[in-house]
């Protein structure tokens, strides 16, 4: 299965700044997808990343507060925007690896705690 | 729209109880089914999987197996150990796009 390497693995942040997370696997894929995990709560889907278009926001999420890149079939990058403590969450990114049709890989996450 | 509806917690049990946590879900078509786990400070790992109606999935003795009656996706072991102690999310995939994600039930197992 891929392997994925997700920085930074915590933050601490002043809010009305932005901080870019980071999501490199080791393995060609065509669909990578944000998760946000608010404390002591589930996993919330912010958007599908596919290389070479624009990525797919889910209710709630918009691309000014989290823009995100996919340059390659192998990295991507998802920025949150003018920072407020609400922001303060773990994200993740995953992936659905390229022939693999059930199994998807978690990224170990970022901590993010906005002061 | 799809959904998974997973058993509150938090569950405490004692090392080498049974343990059940009941899962069901809502979708269109037939979709893939999971659990994941989450220990302290890490990331989720995929524990097991089930991809149609009837299937068993089982990794590191847990168990769960697909019921399309039911719709029902419930994880059981037979004898629970302090290391179990961890964030279980159940979870569903349907057209093999995104991951539905279960609240999570937080397990702690005492000696």
């Amino acid at each position: 299965s891929a392997v994925i390497s997700q920085k930074p693995s915590r933050d601490i942040c002043q809010r009305g700044t932005s901080l870019t997370i980071q999501c490199q696997v080791d393995s060609q894929v065509t669909m990578m997808f944000w998760y946000r995990q608010q404390p002591g709560q589930s996993l919330t889907l912010i958007a599908t990343a596919n290389q070479g278009s624009e990525a797919t926001y889910e209710s709630g999420f918009v691309i000014d507060k989290f823009p995100i890149s996919r340059p390659n079939l192998t990295f991507s990058t998802l920025t949150v925007s003018n920072m407020s403590p609400e922001d303060s969450s773990i994200y993740l990114c995953s992936v659905r690896p390229t022939g693999q049709l059930y199994g998807y890989t978690f990224g170990s996450g970022t901590r993010l705690t906005v002061v | 729209g799809d959904s998974v509806t997973q058993m509150e917690g938090p569950v405490t049990l004692s090392e080498e109880a049974f343990l059940t946590i009941n899962c069901t879900y809502t979708a269109t078509g037939y979709p893939s089914l999971f659990w994941y786990v989450q220990y302290p400070g890490e990331g989720l790992q995929l524990l097991l999987k089930a991809t149609k109606a009837d299937d068993k999935g089982s990794n590191k003795g847990f168990e769960a197996t697909y019921r399309k009656e039911t719709t029902s996706f419930h994880l059981e072991k037979g004898s629970v150990q302090v290391s179990d102690s961890a964030v279980y999310f159940c979870a569903l995939s349907a057209n093999n796009n995104d991951m539905r994600f279960g609240a999570g039930t937080r397990l702690t197992v005492k000696p």
